[in-house]
């Protein structure tokens, strides 16, 4: 079967470092995808990792290990327009289909 | 600019009509993707489609319809038959280069009234 897990709400405050977690069991893997969605709006990518390890990029990193089923996302220097849904997405091995997790709802207070 | 369009942005339907969102895009990719988005829950996948005139169903296909007629778009059909359809839509589309990341269009919010 297909199961992806994330908190569902997380809170921080500005400036600070927040680390959103994610664990996967798919029945297939070809990459995981972190995507940001503010309410009522179009998810938008922001990084993705295939490889095990740290994937830098700006003020977000995420970190992916295959062998455990798990990757996180690390926000630094939070800043209020952070407040977002994170949406953890893993893309099976044919590369035809993404599961999606439930999303966590980050609320970054000043 | 490049990018996906999704019509309308919030369409109201009575009970027992049917409805169809438009998705359009001009990115040249392959891959299309209708999923949807119910409060404080993930995507789900109604219908994808790889290539034209070709299309598969997803997790949660039953009520509604797809075509792929052409490269650029894949309308979906909310058909009486899905009982419970008032949620956010988002389509999508990909290509298997590279990263292969998903661009999503802006939504469509469907309520049932």
């Amino acid at each position: 079967g297909q199961n992806i897990d994330q908190p569902t709400e997380m809170t921080a405050t500005e400036g600070a470092i927040v680390q959103i977690n994610c664990t996967y069991q798919t029945s297939g893997f070809n990459g995981l995808f972190w995507y940001q969605q503010h309410a009522g709006e179009a998810p938008t990518f922001l990084s993705y990792n295939v490889l095990d390890g740290l994937e830098e990029k700006g003020r977000f990193s995420s970190f992916l290990s295959r062998s455990k089923g798990y990757s996180y996302l690390l926000l630094k220097e939070l800043q209020m327009k952070d407040s977002a849904s994170y949406l953890c997405a893993v893309r099976d091995n044919y590369g035809q289909n993404f599961v999606f997790g439930p999303g966590t709802r980050l609320s970054v207070l000043p | 600019d490049g990018g996906i369009t999704q019509s309308p942005k919030y369409l109201f339907r009575k009970e027992g009509q049917n409805v169809t969102l438009s998705c359009e895009q001009n990115l040249n990719h392959d891959a299309m993707y209708w999923y949807r988005q119910d409060p404080g829950q993930g995507l789900r996948l109604i219908y994808y489609s790889q290539i034209v005139n070709d299309f598969q169903k997803g997790d949660i296909a039953e009520g509604y319809s797809v075509s792929r007629e052409k490269k650029e778009s894949f309308p979906l059909t909310v058909t009486s038959a899905q009982k419970n359809p008032t949620a956010f839509y988002l389509c999508a589309s990909g290509t298997s280069g590279s990263t292969g990341e998903l661009f999503f269009g802006e939504g469509s919010r469907l309520t049932v009234l």
